[in-house]
């Protein structure tokens, strides 16, 4: 499984736009790349995944350069809510084993 | 639609003992993943079972244990508690089988805390 590199902390403020990168060198042709979001005292939450290029959902944008060995989470002006830890992972679907490997992730703060 | 459910909410046990914990799956999902997320720490996952069987492992010691029933449900047991499995423990279910393009879409439940003393 590729090793990811997000950075630990991120401060923004309400209305802005966030980036968040994540660096992923090792990726393998048949990796996916997938974004978490995960609030204190509860479970993560799916929030978008992406091959190549850009993937846009309700709630973000993912772009993938064409060498793949980075990805760059989009947030839309966040809001206060939107503070929590960020996790982006890398893996394949081989079969039915789909294990998700999540590093530290990024503790995005949103000020007032 | 029900969303992935697991009890108990808390738990305190005592250095060696056993314990169970137990994940209700979202309705539809044959598949169930169990992780333990020590504090300030992302998920480390333990193992997952699809349609009754264990289908990859963690690098967890045998004394964690499962089983997955035939509604899908699940359970997560931990032998000779050690003070280093104080965690949460999180389940996600997810719908295993042919790759649909959306594999890594797990739903979490809200996790168990484990207190070890």
């Amino acid at each position: 499984l590729a090793k990811t590199t997000q950075p630990i902390s991120m401060d923004s403020y309400e209305g802005q736009e966030v980036n968040i990168t994540c660096s992923h060198n090792n990726i393998a042709t048949n990796d996916y790349i997938t974004w978490y979001q995960q609030f204190p005292s509860q479970g993560p939450r799916f929030i978008i995944q992406g091959y190549k290029t850009k993937v846009t959902n309700e709630v973000a944008s993912l772009f993938i350069p064409a060498d793949r060995k980075s990805s760059t989470l989009s947030l839309p002006r966040v809001s206060l809510s939107d503070t929590a830890v960020y996790y982006c992972l890398v893996g394949s679907p081989s079969g039915s084993a789909r294990q998700l490997t999540f590093g530290s992730g990024t503790q995005l703060t949103v000020l007032p | 639609e029900t969303g992935v459910t697991q009890s108990p909410t808390h738990l305190i046990k005592t250095r060696g003992q056993q314990v169970t914990l137990r994940c209700s799956s979202q309705s539809g999902h044959n598949t169930v993943s169990w992780y333990q997320q020590a504090l300030g720490q992302g998920p480390q996952f333990i193992f997952q079972y699809y349609r009754e069987e264990e289908n990859g492992r963690g690098n967890f010691p045998p004394r964690f244990s499962g089983l997955q029933f035939p509604n899908y449900s699940s359970e997560l047991n931990v032998n000779a508690l050690e003070l280093d499995d104080s965690a949460l423990y999180l389940c996600a279910s997810s719908l295993g089988g042919e790759w649909d393009g959306r594999s890594y879409e797990q739903y979490f439940g809200p996790g168990t805390r484990l207190t070890v003393t």
